[in-house]
């Protein structure tokens, strides 16, 4: 079991710039998370695909945000005309789906740390 | 909506002491409710979770927490601190909607 992985582990990017993240889940989880943790507060919920369908969407990820699951394995996260304030470390997390009334345990990578220049 | 209050952020204790962390939630259903420890720059690990059952959790690295239901309260406990447990600790509460919902976090700081 190698655990969630994320890549990049650090961007520096200059505003304005698009920038692609990847999440790589634990192997046969049906379900998987992306969420934003900005400093001194507890991450928040962005987005989670079930497979390769996206669920549900949080109002925190405007239209210059974008997900994708396509083969419902490895996850991306594209942040288009970035700002400053899209700073934030960016977490993708994932669960086997199996829990019961649709809360299991969710497993966190080591996240993506963003700055905008 | 729920919600989740760490009335702490920051603790400092000194090595062997105990240790408890505070949790309040905010939830109209049963809820699942978790705790996650995060070092610097790190993701976050799993310590101990709340589904059902027994109201006293057994975590790792010899936590535990207590769900009390009239209190809305599921406090983290240790009883001897070591100084390898220094980390921000962060309580969530899960939803039928599947995500998880966390509080703020409290940064523990362990004197020698």
């Amino acid at each position: 079991d190698t655990g969630v992985s994320q890549d990049p582990r650090h961007k520096i990017t200059k505003r304005g710039q698009n920038v692609t993240f990847r999440c790589d889940p634990i192997s046969e989880h049906n379900r998987l998370y992306w969420y934003r943790q900005t400093l001194g507060q507890g991450p928040e919920f962005l987005t989670y695909f079930q497979n390769e369908a996206q669920l549900e969407k949080s109002r925190l990820l405007s239209d210059r945000f974008s997900a994708e699951r396509p083969k419902g394995s490895f996850s991306t996260l594209e942040i288009q005309r970035t700002e400053q304030g899209d700073s934030a470390m960016y977490l993708c997390a994932s669960s086997t789906g199996a829990g019961r009334q649709g809360i299991d345990t969710q497993y966190f990578g080591p996240g993506t740390r963003l700055t905008v220049l | 909506a729920q919600s989740v209050t760490q009335p702490d952020i920051h603790i400092t204790v000194s090595e062997g002491a105990s240790l408890e962390l505070r949790c309040n939630y905010s939830y109209g259903a049963t809820p699942y409710l978790f705790w996650y420890v995060q070092s610097p720059g790190q993701g976050l690990q799993l310590l101990l979770k709340y589904f059902s059952g027994d109201t006293l959790v057994q975590g790792i690295k010899g936590f535990e927490a207590e769900f009390k239901r009239s209190q809305s309260s599921f406090n983290l406990r240790k009883p001897s601190v070591h100084w390898s447990d220094a980390a921000e600790y962060f309580c969530a509460v899960g939803s039928s909607n599947y995500k998880l919902t966390f509080g703020k976090g409290t940064l523990l700081t362990v004197n020698p």
